[in-house]
Parts: structure tokens; C-alpha cells; sequence
């Protein structure tokens, strides 16, 4: 079986600041890791997504994301937050099946 | 190509009607796949189409809940005699065929509130 878990259901960073979203996974086969970014009434869009090519991956808009097999963790970082940036995040996974399993999200709130 | 498109983007029910939504995936797309995502919560997965051949179904694809995808092409999914619970908001993702880091494609949504 395969899941995610997404710690803090709510960060809020300055803007300039670091940003740093946390996504541990679960899963009995290699993974496929995904981030995608949600705005208010939308759909997903993906930022970046691992394929084990290599374990740092950089997405769109500045984000990126390190892969840690030890720490069974796939965090999405960026050096400098924006205010368009505010959105809700989402961490998934799938391994072997065809759909994913996604976290609960992380809402992103970026203060001037 | 516009992406995914799914229509209607609201619909207001009332309780015990009968809804249908429709999916129209990117063109190229053999795969197409329905989620459910709640307030506060993740999309969960629902059902998934290769062509016009329904693959793999959720448990939370109840009875009262049918998904098509008559050609190949777009997808219908229904809800009868719907009820409060389902008040969510209904995503459709479209993909190539290909190994597990293929890119799903997500549609803006159906929002669902039932009355």
C-alpha cells in the first residue's frame, strides 16, 4: 500500500522567506512522488515530480524537491516566497497503480 | 488544445436528484480518471478509463454512482439520488499512456453542493 502524509495543514511565511513544505510517504515499491499546487477553485497543476533520475528535482516557478529514501521524505522547498505563491499544496504518490494517492495538503499563506 | 474541460463548473442539486457531469480529456489522452476532493481534503480516486474500458474502480464508487466513457473520448459521470455527503468538488485528470511518472493533466473541477 501506498500513502503520503502531509505535516502542517497550514504554514505561513513572510514574503522573501524560505518556504518549506514537509511530505513523508509510505510505500513497499519504489516510489513516483508528485507535487501539485492548488488555487482557489481550480484544479491541480503539477510543480515537479520524481522519477528517480535524480533526487533533487526542480519544478516550475523556483520550487524544487529532494528526494530522501533514509527519511522516506520528498519536502518541496523555495528559496523566496512570492505572494502568488498562496495556494494549497498537494504531495502524491504512486507505485505500480495508475492513480495517485494524495496527501491532505498544506494551504500556503505568504505575508507581506 | 484548452486541456481538460469539465462542465458545468457548479451545479446546485437538490437532494435526490439525479447529476451528470461530463469530462472532455486532452485530445491525445488514452487515459482518463475521476477524484473527489472534499473540503480540507485531498482528491480521492474514484475510477480510471483506459480508452472506453472502465479499469479500476474505488470503493467509494457507491451504486449510486456510474462513470462512462462511451467512445473513448470524453466521460460522463453520474450521481443518483444524490445526497448531502456528496456535495464535493468532482476533478477529472487525463494521461498518456506509460509508466507510473506519467504526467496527469487535472481539469478545473465540478463543484457540488447538494441541498
Amino acid at each position: 500500500a501506498q500513502s503520503v502524509t502531509q505535516l502542517g495543514s497550514h504554514v505561513s511565511v513572510s514574503e522573501g522567506a524560505l518556504v518549506l513544505l514537509r511530505c513523508n510517504y509510505s510505500s513497499s515499491v519504489p516510489p513516483y512522488l508528485f507535487w501539485y499546487v492548488q488555487y482557489p477553485n481550480q484544479g491541480l497543476q503539477l510543480l515537479l515530480k520524481y522519477t528517480s533520475a535524480a533526487t533533487l528535482v526542480k519544478g516550475i516557478n523556483g520550487f524544487e524537491a529532494e528526494f530522501k529514501k533514509s527519511e522516506t521524505s520528498f519536502h518541496l522547498t523555495k528559496p523566496s516566497a512570492h505572494m502568488s505563491d498562496a495556494a494549497e499544496y498537494f504531495c502524491a504518490v504512486k507505485s505500480g497503480a495508475n492513480n495517485l494517492f494524495f496527501g491532505t495538503g498544506t494551504r500556503l499563506t505568504v505575508i507581506p | 488544445d484548452t486541456g481538460v474541460s469539465q462542465n458545468p463548473r457548479h451545479k446546485i442539486t437538490k437532494r435526490g436528484q439525479n447529476v451528470t457531469f461530463r469530462c472532455d480529456p486532452i485530445s491525445e489522452h488514452n487515459r482518463l480518471y475521476w477524484y473527489r476532493q472534499t473540503l480540507g481534503q485531498g482528491p480521492e480516486f474514484l475510477t480510471y478509463f483506459q480508452n472506453e474500458a472502465q479499469l479500476e474502480k474505488s470503493r467509494l464508487l457507491s451504486d449510486r454512482f456510474s462513470a462512462e466513457r462511451p467512445k473513448g473520448s470524453f466521460s460522463t459521470l453520474e450521481i443518483q439520488r444524490t445526497e448531502q455527503g456528496d456535495s464535493a468538488m468532482y476533478l477529472c485528470a487525463s494521461s498518456n499512456s506509460g509508466g507510473p511518472n506519467t504526467e496527469a493533466f487535472f481539469g478545473q473541477g465540478t463543484r457540488l453542493t447538494v441541498v
